[in-house]
């Protein structure tokens, strides 16, 4: 069936370092690519998102990339902070009504 | 605006019990959805509702079914709980799948 998969599932940075989460996807009509991140005991929250017709989107200290003919999208943050701890999530749709998450990356960002 | 509302936050049941999860919105989406999180397996769709007067099946249906009661509120029950049903649950709404999707707080459900 479709799916995203999502790598690493954990990921320790120093403060101040850069953290790549990449996942890819199965169904080549996807076309929106959201992340979300959740913190300790927290709903999750849209963070960024990028569309099909667009390579790279950025948000401040947050970039997300996607690759079409490979079929995988990176969130990338830049000078980490202890704040950007979480589990970060990527999704992808699975037709017009729904998303499919991946299994979600616990970072930490070690001061 | 509350957003997305559900109640309760917590619960305890014992195998066999049965209960209904509550969840509401109050931004006239037309999709809503319920979850269920586990450690390393990211958030599993159950059911969901794209419209109101329709449900549908997601990844992980068993052992649950789902009422869209109007356009605000879609309920999850739980007829006969089991202990894999421990986990915690999330309600979300959408206005399009190329929207943000909207997550309730949550509700952490223990089977015993």
């Amino acid at each position: 069936g479709e799916n995203v998969e999502q790598h690493p599932s954990t990921l320790s940075v120093q403060e101040g370092d850069s953290a790549v989460i990449k996942c890819t996807y199965s169904d080549s009509a996807s076309n929106y690519f959201p992340w979300y991140k959740q913190e300790l005991g927290k709903r999750p929250q849209l963070i960024i998102d990028i569309r099909s017709n667009v390579g790279e989107k950025k948000d401040q200290r947050i970039a997300v990339t996607l690759n079409k003919t490979a079929k995988h999208f990176s969130l990338h943050i830049t000078e980490t902070q202890p704040e950007d701890s979480a589990v970060y999530f990527c999704a992808a749709p699975l037709s017009t009504n729904k998303l499919i998450f991946g299994t979600g990356t616990l970072l930490a960002v070690q001061p | 605006n509350a957003g997305v509302t559900q109640t309760p936050k917590f619960q305890v049941l014992k195998t066999g019990q049965s209960m209904t999860l509550q969840c509401a919105q109050d931004m006239n989406h037309n999709s809503m959805y319920w979850y269920r999180q586990d450690p390393g397996m990211g958030l599993r769709l159950i059911y969901y509702s794209a419209s109101e007067g329709t449900t549908d099946k997601g990844e992980v249906p068993n052992g649950y079914n789902v009422s869209r009661l109007n356009k605000r509120e879609f309920s999850l029950r739980l007829e006969s709980a089991a202990p894999s049903q421990t986990s915690v649950y999330f309600c979300a709404s959408i206005q399009r799948v190329y929207n943000e999707q909207f997550f309730g707080p949550g509700t952490r459900l223990t089977v015993l």
